[in-house]
């Protein structure tokens, strides 16, 4: 089955904690994205890249920080510099970057302690 | 203004009938046009891409208006399933990157 999976589904920081969210896609695509989702909004872009080793920030990059090492993979850090994280971050892909459909996991609901 | 405006709803619609939801949008260059679902605490699912002529997918109907610049769906003999919020998303051809509305959320009631 082909698709991309977020890991966890869900997930607590402590204050002053660094926290990673993964996101792995079998769907050999090219352009991987990260959102945050805040209740009664639509979704904010943090970052997103194109191909591997190359990424770029989006709207809300500050407190936030990806790599792109592999196609398949695309892991967001919260860092303690994020003072509100409290939000639902999903994660997508696309086969290119040119604005095409975009295909999200199930997501990781992000809460504070 | 935002770049992608929805009426937030609710809208609260018996089985059965049908419901017409508008989006609209800043940028005239815009180029790709979608309409994804949403349902409570799950991740976006296109529902169907907008082209120019106009689309139709069973009970839904897409349409687009470029010189207004908006879009419209249309659900027709809605079924409780329908139940959902319904996001509108906007490629900006700068950067090709996806602009999202906030949703309109639909209530569906037998």
């Amino acid at each position: 089955d082909g698709g991309i999976t977020q890991s966890p589904k869900y997930l607590f920081r402590k204050e002053g904690q660094n926290v990673t969210l993964s996101c792995e896609q079998n769907l050999n695509h090219d352009a991987m994205y990260w959102y945050r989702q805040d209740p009664g909004q639509g979704l904010r872009l943090i970052y997103y890249s194109h191909i591997v080793n190359d990424f770029q920030k989006g709207d809300i990059a500050e407190g936030y920080s990806v790599s792109r090492e592999k196609k398949e993979s695309f892991p967001l850090t919260v860092t303690s510099a994020q003072k509100n994280p409290t939000a639902f971050y999903l994660c997508a892909s696309s086969p290119r970057d040119r604005g095409e459909t975009q295909y999200f996991g199930p997501g990781t609901r992000l809460l504070v302690l | 203004r935002k770049e992608v405006e929805q009426d937030p709803g609710p809208f609260n619609v018996p089985e059965g009938a049908t419901v017409a939801f508008n989006c609209t949008y800043s940028n005239s260059a815009s180029q790709s046009f979608f309409w994804y679902r949403q349902d409570c605490r799950k991740e976006p699912k296109l529902l169907m891409s907008v082209y120019s002529s106009g689309n139709e997918d069973g009970r839904f109907t897409a349409q687009l208006n470029r010189a207004s610049q908006y879009i419209s769906l249309l659900i027709r003999d809605s079924k409780l399933s329908d139940s959902a919020t319904y996001l509108c998303v906007v490629n900006m051809q700068s950067n090709y990157q996806l602009i999202w509305g906030a949703g309109t959320k639909l209530i569906i009631k037998p």
